[in-house]
C-alpha cells in the first residue's frame, strides 16, 4: 500500500541551524513528491516539488529512489520558517495524493 | 486571482445531525478535491472531480458522505448523519488538472465539531 511516513512530530532549531524534516515513502510506482507548507492562520499551500529541483525559500529536497526519501533541507533555518510542513506523493497517472502526518518546525532565537 | 472560498469556516453539531460544506474553487480550475484532515494527521483525499464527474471517491464514507460538483464548479460535500469521529477539518483544493500544471491550491478549510 502506498505510504508516506514523517517521523517527527516536532523538530525544534536554533535560527542559523541546518534544517531537515525527513519524509519517506512506500509506492510500487513512478513517485512524484512534494512538500506542502502550513504557516500559522494561513492555507496548506504547495512549497517545492522534486520534478522542478529547485530551491524555495532556501529549501531543497532530493528524492533518493534507493532509500524511497524525500528530505526536506535548510543550511540556514530562519524564525520565519516555523510551519507544518507535509510530504506528499502523488500516484503516478493520477492527480490523487497521499500525504504524511506533518512535522511541526519550530525555530527559535 | 480569488484563491478557493469555502464557507462555513466553523460549524458545530450534534451526532446524528446533517451538515454540508461548500467549495468555490478558482475559475477555471477543473480539477477539485475534498480532504478531510482529523487533529494530529495529514490531509486524506475523501473524494476527486474532474470538471463534474468523480475520478476517485474510493475513501469516501458513502452511507454517510456525498459530494457532488454541478456544472462543473462549485461543489458541496454534505454528512449526513455526522458521528463523533467526523471531527475535523474538511479542506477544499483544486487544480488546473493538466500535465505540468498539477499544483493544488487549498481553501481556508471548515472546521467541524461533532458534539
Amino acid at each position: 500500500a502506498q505510504r508516506v511516513t514523517q517521523p517527527e512530530k516536532l523538530l525544534s532549531v536554533f535560527k542559523g541551524a541546518p534544517v531537515e524534516l525527513k519524509c519517506n515513502y512506500s509506492y510500487s510506482g513512478s513517485p512524484e513528491l512534494f512538500w506542502y507548507v502550513q504557516y500559522s492562520r494561513q492555507r496548506l499551500q504547495l512549497l517545492l516539488r522534486h520534478i522542478s529541483r529547485e530551491s524555495i525559500k532556501g529549501f531543497t529536497a532530493d528524492l533518493n529512489k534507493g532509500e524511497t526519501s524525500f528530505h526536506l533541507k535548510k543550511p540556514f533555518a530562519q524564525e520565519e520558517d516555523s510551519a507544518m510542513y507535509y510530504c506528499a506523493l502523488r500516484l503516478s497517472g493520477t492527480y490523487k495524493y497521499i500525504f504524511g502526518t506533518g512535522t511541526r518546525l519550530k525555530v527559535l532565537a | 486571482e480569488a484563491g478557493v472560498a469555502q464557507s462555513p469556516r466553523y460549524k458545530i453539531i450534534e451526532k446524528r445531525q446533517s451538515v454540508a460544506f461548500w467549495c468555490n474553487p478558482i475559475s477555471g480550475h477543473a480539477t477539485l478535491y475534498w480532504y478531510q484532515q482529523i487533529l494530529g494527521q495529514g490531509p486524506k483525499l475523501l473524494i476527486q472531480f474532474q470538471n463534474n464527474g468523480v475520478v476517485d471517491d474510493s475513501q469516501l464514507p458513502k452511507d454517510r458522505f456525498s459530494a457532488e460538483r454541478l456544472k462543473g464548479v462549485d461543489s458541496t460535500l454534505k454528512i449526513q448523519p455526522a458521528k463523533l469521529e467526523d471531527s475535523a477539518v474538511y479542506l477544499c483544493a483544486s487544480s488546473l488538472g493538466r500535465v505540468g500544471q498539477e499544483t493544488q491550491y487549498f481553501g481556508p478549510g471548515t472546521r467541524l465539531l461533532v458534539l
